[in-house]
């Protein structure tokens, strides 16, 4: 079983839509709960990261992680077109400098 | 991102020959990571390293493979002999000196390698 396990997509919506991404972890131990976007060629960057569970919101984006049920997700409220990008879950053990990624999902929100 | 700064942004080499990564931290960043990013794949943490010193490297291959950070100049990632394989984007990322928390890890554009 892989250490985070990502659905990898592809994934298309209509602008304005609500989008859920979501992954799950397999070890108890990861602590620490990051989603990068990667534009195609670049490289990633940092949206939102989570420390154990509850909820997290930065504007159109919101971050969830559920350490009973090893569940994380990242929301997108109002997508837009320049939301289209791979998005990559990552968990960290505390003390680690580590980031195990998942395989990221690639978005498209179509005008 | 773009204080992280990578180079060559593309690389092709012959089998058999070797590719040199080079990865220049943020300003004031003192530790550095490599990650490789297979085709279809995410990123794969390689090794981490401090000035002058390798903190982690579970990620890198037994052989072939090694990485410096030397008290001046970038961080190096060295491929000797590389094959088809070795094809990929590598990215290197920095943090802080002071906290050196992974979430504070700011990724460069990468290195695409190509091995013909």
């Amino acid at each position: 079983q892989k250490e985070v396990e990502q659905d990898p997509g592809p994934l298309s919506v209509p602008e304005g839509a609500i989008v859920s991404l979501n992954c799950t972890y397999s070890n108890s131990a990861f602590q620490y709960f990051m989603w990068y976007r990667q534009y195609s060629r670049k490289g990633p960057e940092l949206l939102m990261y989570t420390y154990s569970s509850g909820n997290k919101e930065d504007g159109r984006f919101t971050a969830q992680v559920d350490k009973s049920s090893k569940y994380i997700s990242l929301f997108i409220r109002d997508s837009q077109p320049s939301d289209s990008a791979t998005y990559l879950c990552a968990t960290s053990q505390g003390g680690s400098e580590k980031l195990v990624f998942g395989k990221g999902m690639k978005l498209t929100v179509n005008p | 991102n773009a204080g992280v700064m990578q180079n060559p942004r593309h690389l092709v080499r012959r089998r058999g020959q070797e590719a040199r990564l080079r990865c220049s931290p943020m300003k004031g960043h003192s530790h550095v990571y490599w990650y490789r990013q297979l085709p279809e794949e995410g990123l794969k943490f390689m090794v981490y390293l401090q000035k002058e010193n390798i903190i982690d490297e579970s990620g890198m291959p037994k052989e072939r493979f090694s990485a410096e950070f030397p008290k001046e100049g970038p961080s190096i990632l060295r491929i000797q002999q590389v094959v088809r394989g070795d094809s990929a984007a590598y990215f290197c990322a920095s943090s802080p000196m002071d906290r050196g928390l992974n979430t504070e890890a700011f990724f460069g554009q990468g290195t695409r390698l190509t091995v013909v």
